[in-house]
C-alpha cells in the first residue's frame, strides 16, 4: 500500500504571508498527485492535480504545487494567503482506482 | 452540473444499531467510491463500484459493512451492527472513468456511534 505524509498538521499564518505545505509519498511508479481542500462546512474540492508534463502545476485560487520526483514530494504553495484560505488541505496519490490521502493540514489564516 | 450528494449529513446511533448511508454520484459517472476518515486521521479507501459491480472492496474493514449500488446509480453503505470504532466521516466520490480522472467528493456523512 502507498503512504502519504503531510508533515504540518496545523499551520497558523497571518494574511499576506507565504504558504508552503509539505507532502511526501511512498509510491515509486508513475504517480497521479492531487491536492484537495475542505473549507469549513463544505465538501472536499480539487485544488490542483499532476498527471505528467510540467512539474510545476497551477491550480485554483492562486495555489501551485511542484512535483519533485527525486524527493517523492508534491508541496503546495501560495505566495500570499488570505483569510478565506482557512481550511483543511489534503494531499493524495492515486494508485489505479484508489486515492491514498495524507492526514491533512489545518490552515488557520488570521486577518 | 449537480455534485455528489450524501444523506444524511449527520447520524448519531447507539452501539449495536444499524445505519444506512446513501450516496448519489454525479450523473453519468459510472465509478463510485466510498472512503472513511476516522478521528481526524487520513481519509481511507473502502471500496469502488463500476456501475453496479464491486470492482474493489479491499478497504472494507469487516463484514459488518455492506455496500450496494443496485441499478448502477446511487449507492448505500450499511453498517450492522455499528461499533464505537465505526465513528467517523464517510465520504463518497465519483468519477467518469478511472485512469487520468479526478474523483469528485461529496460533503460526507458524520457518523457518531455511542
Amino acid at each position: 500500500a502507498q503512504s502519504v505524509s503531510q508533515h504540518n498538521h496545523h499551520v497558523i499564518l497571518s494574511e499576506a504571508a507565504s504558504l508552503e505545505l509539505g507532502c511526501n509519498y511512498s509510491y515509486g511508479g508513475t504517480v497521479n498527485l492531487f491536492w484537495y481542500v475542505q473549507y469549513p462546512g463544505q465538501h472536499l474540492q480539487l485544488l490542483l492535480k499532476y498527471f505528467s508534463g510540467d512539474p510545476l502545476v497551477k491550480g485554483i485560487k492562486g495555489f501551485e504545487a511542484e512535483f519533485i520526483k527525486s524527493k517523492f514530494s508534491f508541496n503546495l504553495r501560495k505566495p500570499s494567503v488570505q483569510w478565506s484560505d482557512t481550511a483543511e488541505y489534503f494531499c493524495a496519490v492515486r494508485d489505479f482506482n484508489k486515492f491514498y490521502f495524507g492526514s491533512g493540514t489545518k490552515l488557520n489564516v488570521k486577518p | 452540473e449537480a455534485g455528489v450528494t450524501q444523506f444524511p449529513s449527520h447520524s448519531v446511533i447507539e452501539k449495536g444499531q444499524t445505519v444506512t448511508l446513501r450516496c448519489d454520484p454525479i450523473s453519468g459517472h459510472d465509478n463510485l467510491y466510498w472512503y472513511r476518515r476516522v478521528m481526524g486521521k487520513e481519509i481511507k479507501f473502502l471500496l469502488h463500484f463500476v456501475k453496479e459491480s464491486k470492482q474493489d472492496e479491499s478497504g472494507m474493514p469487516n463484514n459488518r459493512f455492506l455496500a450496494e449500488r443496485t441499478g448502477g446509480t446511487y449507492s448505500t453503505l450499511k453498517v450492522q451492527p455499528a461499533e464505537l470504532e465505526d465513528s467517523g466521516v464517510y465520504f463518497c466520490a465519483s468519477s467518469r472513468g478511472v485512469l487520468q480522472e479526478t474523483q469528485y467528493f461529496g460533503p460526507g456523512t458524520r457518523l457518531l456511534v455511542l
